[in-house]
C-alpha cells in the first residue's frame, strides 16, 4: 500500500489568510490525488480531483497542485466557511488509501 | 439532484452482524460504483471495499476480507454493505460513496453509525 504523509495536522489561521495543505506520498502516483473537505457530524465533499481539477461547484479559492509524490492544496482566501478538516486521497494503486488530515481552525 | 441515502444508527453486540443500506437516486445506478468507506470516532478514512452496480463485482480491502460482503439490487438501486463477526473497534461510521471509474469519490452518504458494545 502506498503511504501517505499530510501535513500540518493542525493549522490555525484567520479569515483572509492564505493556507497550504502538503500530501506526500510514499511512491510517485502521477496526478491520482484526490482533497476532500470534512466539516463536524457531515459526510466528507469532494473538492478536487486529478490533483488539479476543481470538482464542479467548488469555489474557486481552492486550488491543487503537483505531481508524483509531492501535492498541496491552496485556499487562497480563507473564509469563515472552510474552518474544516482536509483529506487528500490516492487512487493511484490498490487499495485506495487516505491521508491523516488537516484541522483548520480559527486562530 | 444525485443522492444516496442510507440507513439509520444501529447499535450491536460482539460477535453480531449489521447490513447497512444505501439508496441512490438521481443518476443511473448502474453506470457507476459505489465504495464503502468507515470513519472510527475522532479518526481518519478507511476505505473499505468497491462494488461495480453494473456487474457486482466487488474488491475488499485485505483486513476486512472474510467478514465483509457488499451487494447491490439493481431494481431498487440500493448497495449494501454486511460486516460480521463485529467487534469493538467496528464502532465507526460507515459511508457509502460514488464512483465512476477511478476510485476517487463525487457523492456520499450521510453516514450510519455503527456502535459495537456489550
Amino acid at each position: 500500500a502506498i503511504w501517505m504523509t499530510q501535513s500540518p495536522s493542525l493549522l490555525s489561521a484567520s479569515t483572509g489568510d492564505r493556507v497550504t495543505i502538503s500530501c506526500r506520498m510514499s511512491q510517485g502516483i502521477s496526478s491520482y490525488l484526490a482533497w476532500y473537505q470534512q466539516k463536524p457530524g457531515k459526510a466528507p465533499e469532494l473538492l478536487i480531483y486529478a490533483a488539479s481539477t476543481l470538482q464542479s461547484g467548488v469555489p474557486s479559492r481552492f486550488s491543487g497542485s503537483g505531481s508524483g509524490t509531492d501535492f498541496t492544496l491552496t485556499i487562497s482566501c480563507l473564509q469563515s466557511e472552510d474552518f474544516a478538516t482536509y483529506y487528500c486521497q490516492q487512487y493511484y494503486s490498490f487499495p485506495p488509501t487516505f491521508g491523516g488530515g488537516t484541522k483548520v481552525e480559527i486562530k | 439532484q444525485v443522492q444516496l441515502v442510507q440507513s439509520g444508527a444501529e447499535v450491536k453486540k460482539p460477535g453480531a452482524s449489521v447490513k447497512v443500506s444505501c439508496k441512490a437516486s438521481g443518476y443511473t445506478f448502474t453506470s457507476y460504483g459505489i465504495s464503502w468507506v468507515r470513519q472510527a470516532p475522532g479518526q481518519g478514512l478507511e476505505w473499505m471495499g468497491w462494488i461495480s452496480a453494473y456487474n457486482g463485482n466487488t474488491n475488499y480491502a485485505q483486513k476486512l476480507q472474510g467478514r465483509v460482503t457488499m451487494t447491490t439490487d439493481t431494481s431498487t438501486s440500493t448497495a449494501y454493505m454486511e460486516l460480521r463477526s463485529l467487534r469493538s473497534d467496528d464502532t465507526a461510521v460507515y459511508y457509502c460513496a460514488r464512483y465512476f471509474d477511478w476510485l476517487f469519490f463525487d457523492y456520499w452518504g450521510q453516514g450510519t453509525l455503527v456502535t459495537v458494545s456489550s
